[in-house]
């Protein structure tokens, strides 16, 4: 396996930019998360897809933010309007099979919004 | 809903002494329990996880951890740390099943373990 990855690895941008992420599975998982994690704080869920349907979304996705995972492979978060308050680490992370298998993460990206 | 506490947020230890990392839950509900480890600019990796059996589970790099349904707690121990393993360690609970919620991770705040030569 060569792990799950993440493009970019870091993000600057500007209030009120959209901007999109990658996410590449490990190859075969069918479920893919995207979490978001801010300093201090231990990541947050933000939705998670089972092949290409996104099965769950959190009241912390708002209306900014669209993931897709076409075809059940990669994922792409867009943020919409950027904010300062979106300034985060955004990780995604895959599984295969039921809730118990482990969740596989990637190095994340760090976004930045000045 | 559930929820993680992570009482500690900065552990320093002496290397080759023990230690504790402590994490406790909330939830109405039987969860499902893990522990994380996250190196300086790496990503999230699983030390050990609970879900069901004999309540103490061993992890890699010589952690372990014990559920104790009683106190909702899931402490981690290491008899002798290394400097190796400074890094932040996060306790995570999923609910399981089929429900809503059975695969999203909900996570502590971390505890940052520090290793002092």
């Amino acid at each position: 396996d060569t792990g799950v990855s993440q493009d970019p690895r870091h993000k600057i941008t500007k209030r009120g930019q959209n901007v999109t992420f990658r996410c590449d599975p490990i190859s075969e998982h069918n479920r893919l998360y995207w979490y978001r994690q801010t300093l201090g704080q231990g990541p947050e869920f933000l939705t998670y897809f089972q092949n290409e349907a996104q099965l769950e979304k959190s009241r912390l996705l708002s209306d900014r933010f669209s993931a897709e995972r076409p075809k059940g492979s990669f994922s792409t978060l867009e943020i919409q309007r950027t904010e300062q308050g979106d300034s985060a680490m955004y990780l995604c992370a895959s599984s295969f099979g039921s809730y118990w298998e482990t969740q596989y993460f990637g190095p994340g990206t760090r976004l930045l919004v000045l | 809903a559930q929820s993680v506490t992570q009482l500690d947020s900065q552990v320093p230890v002496f290397e080759e002494a023990p230690v504790e990392l402590r994490c406790n839950y909330s939830s109405s509900v039987s969860v499902y329990l893990f522990w994380y480890v996250q190196y300086p600019n790496q990503g999230l990796q699983l030390l050990l996880k609970y879900l069901s059996g004999s309540t103490l589970v061993k992890g890699i790099n010589g952690f372990e951890a014990e559920f104790n349904k009683s106190q909702t707690s899931f402490h981690l121990r290491k008899p002798s740390v290394h400097i190796s393993d400074t890094a932040e360690y996060f306790c995570a609970v999923t609910l399981g099943g089929s429900g809503a919620g059975s695969y999203q991770l909900t996570f502590g705040k971390g505890t940052k373990l520090s290793v002092i030569p």
